[in-house]
């Protein structure tokens, strides 16, 4: 029973460009959410996401940042012109909608 | 506004006695609450969680206490291990836990040998 799959792990990228960052949730789970953790730092809610919906985005910043949860495939964190101030582990996880959520390994993000 | 707090970034406690870890939380929606370690460069694993209709729930060598009217659960850990050596993290969520966790910043612990 596979857990929460995130890639890539580790993910460079030069100011301006764009990350894209993946999750599939566990089996049976749809419901995901984003966390980011910078240095020094606990997690951070960024976005929060059903099936082809996003139902809370409250800590995603206004813009750059984007999410989705296709019907089919995995969701997507999506920063487009990435600044240093983006460079952070993102984690995301799942859920069946009540009760625990758990994590998957991360993606580092690291940016030139 | 710091809705989660743990006051103690460290604790370091000796292999086989208990290792306490502590956490506030301020909103009174809060109704779920959970634990999570974390190793470096890893994801945060999921310890033990707990309802506000409980004041204790108990896992093999962890267990949570919750004290609502003080707005204050912590983790008890016994025996401590070296392997329980990591980052926890308390979170605390609304709706049964359907809404996103809020978190602490953590408390690195250290259990010697």
């Amino acid at each position: 029973n596979a857990g929460v799959m995130q890639n890539p792990r580790h993910l460079v990228r030069r100011r301006g460009q764009e990350a894209r960052l993946r999750c599939s949730p566990m089996k049976g789970h749809s419901h995901v959410y984003w966390y980011r953790q910078l240095p020094e730092e606990g997690l951070k809610f960024m976005v929060y996401l059903q099936k082809e919906n996003i139902i809370d985005e409250s800590g995603m910043p206004k813009e750059r940042f984007s999410a989705e949860f296709p019907k089919e495939g995995p969701s997507i964190l999506r920063i487009q012109q990435v600044v240093r101030g983006d460079s952070a582990a993102y984690f995301c996880a799942s859920s069946p909608g009540q009760g625990t959520q758990y994590f998957g390994p991360g993606t580092r993000l690291t940016v030139l | 506004d710091q809705q989660v707090k743990q006051n103690s970034p460290s604790l370091s406690v000796q292999e086989g006695r208990i290792s306490i870890l502590n956490c506030d939380y301020t909103n009174s929606m809060f109704d779920y609450f959970l634990w999570y370690k974390k190793y470096p460069a890893e994801g945060p694993t999921f310890l033990i969680s707990i309802s506000s209709i409980k004041d204790k729930n108990e896992d093999g060598r962890f267990t949570v206490f919750l004290n609502k009217s003080a707005k204050h659960l912590s983790l008890h850990i016994v025996p401590s291990q070296p392997g329980d050596s990591a980052v926890y993290f308390c979170a605390a969520s609304a709706q049964g836990g359907s809404e996103k966790l809020v978190f602490g910043k953590g408390t690195k612990l250290t259990v010697n040998p």
